[in-house]
Formats: structure tokens, sequence, C-alpha cells
């Protein structure tokens, strides 16, 4: 069975602060997304990788990092968090070997920045 | 014009009835669909890919209508548990996919 993991499910930051989102997977899967999800808005890709070291700036990634160290992990960081960063956070993750493959989801992390 | 658009809902139907969703997609270079369902408070998970020559699984049939630029999904003898919010998921480009807002659906006994 597929596990993404996300290492908060609530999280509330103050403006200005730095928060890092993690993100781990199980499967050895070569690519990785991170989504953010707001009502009427659907989710909106942020960055995604598809290797180790590597990432690809998604349709939304003003405000927002990545970093991609070892395979199974996938971190988005927030430099200055604003309150227009409030919103449901979601990773992904999909093994290569075509231009699509389904991609699991993590549970989500809720963010709140005051 | 958003990529792909769908009709929000709610939509509420008794148990047992059938109930269609349309989502309309802007490019026409797109090359694969699919819906996702996604549960109140939880991410979403594929529900099935939508092929040229339409597809069933089970209870669900997607169709695609590529003249039209759009792509349904009809679920038939509804049950309780279908409720949830269904995601049109329409593939651009290399793990571009781009997601519809959803459409919720309510099942009542």
């Amino acid at each position: 069975d597929v596990k993404v993991t996300q290492s908060s499910r609530y999280l509330v930051k103050r403006t200005g602060e730095k928060v890092f989102l993690e993100c781990v997977q199980d499967m050895d899967h070569e690519n990785m997304f991170w989504y953010r999800q707001d009502p009427g808005l659907g989710l909106r890709l942020i960055y995604f990788s598809y290797d180790v070291k590597m990432k690809e700036k998604g349709d939304i990634p003003e405000g927002y990092s990545v970093s991609r160290e070892k395979k199974e992990r996938f971190s988005l960081i927030l430099e200055s968090a604003s309150t227009n960063q409030t919103s449901m956070y979601l990773c992904a993750s999909s093994p290569s070997g075509s231009d699509y493959n389904e991609q699991f989801f993590g549970p989500g992390t809720r963010l709140t920045v005051l | 014009r958003k990529e792909v658009e769908q009709d929000p809902g709610p939509f509420n139907v008794p148990e047992g009835a059938t109930v269609a969703f349309n989502c309309t997609y802007s490019n026409s270079a797109s090359q694969s669909f699919f819906w996702y369902r996604q549960d109140c408070r939880k991410e979403p998970k594929l529900l099935m890919s939508v092929y040229s020559s339409g597809n069933e699984d089970g209870r669900f049939t997607a169709q695609l209508n590529r003249a039209s630029q759009y792509i349904s999904l009809l679920i038939r003898d509804s049950k309780l548990s279908d409720s949830a919010t269904y995601l049109c998921v329409v593939i651009t480009g290399f793990q571009k996919l781009v997601f519809g807002t959803g459409t919720r659906l309510l099942v009542s006994p």
C-alpha cells in the first residue's frame, strides 16, 4: 500500500515566520508534488520534483521554495509566512515511466497564518 | 476562462438515483483525463481514468467528448457512501495535472 505522510495535520504560524512542511513517501517514487487547495480555486501546483535535488516551478511558486535531498522526502518552505498562505497543503507522489501515473496524496496539512 | 470547469453543486440525490456530472476543459491539446474522488477532510484519490471509447467500472461510467471538450461521470444506483466531491483532472503536459474545483455530491437515505 502506497503511503504518503505529511509532518503535521494542523499548523498555526504567525506572519513572518519561516515554515517547513515535510512530506515522506515509502514507494520509491521519482516524482513528488506540492499543491495547495483553496475553496473555489481547487488544487494548484506549487512545485514538483522528478528526481533528487531537482525541482520545477508549478503554477504558483511565489513565496515558496522546496528541497529534495533524499528521494523519499520533499519539503515545502515558506520563507516568511503571510496570511494569504493560509490554506490546505497537499503533497503527492507518483512513479516515473510515462507522462502520467496516478498521483498518491498525503492527508494534507491545514496551515493557518495569523 | 478556467482551464477546467465543473459545476460545484451540491447535487442532492436520494439513494438509488442516477446522477451525472460534466466537466469542460479549454485546452484542446489535453492528452489524458481522470476523475478523482475527495471525501470531506480527506485527500483526493483516483476514481477512474477516462478513455476516448468510454469506460465503466461497476456503477461508474466515464465518457470523453473531444469535439465538445468535456468529460462526464455517471453514477448509477447511488449509495450513501458515494457522497463526496468529484474532481475532474486534465493532463496537459508532462506531469502537468490541472484540477477542476470539484462537484459535490450528497446522497440521502
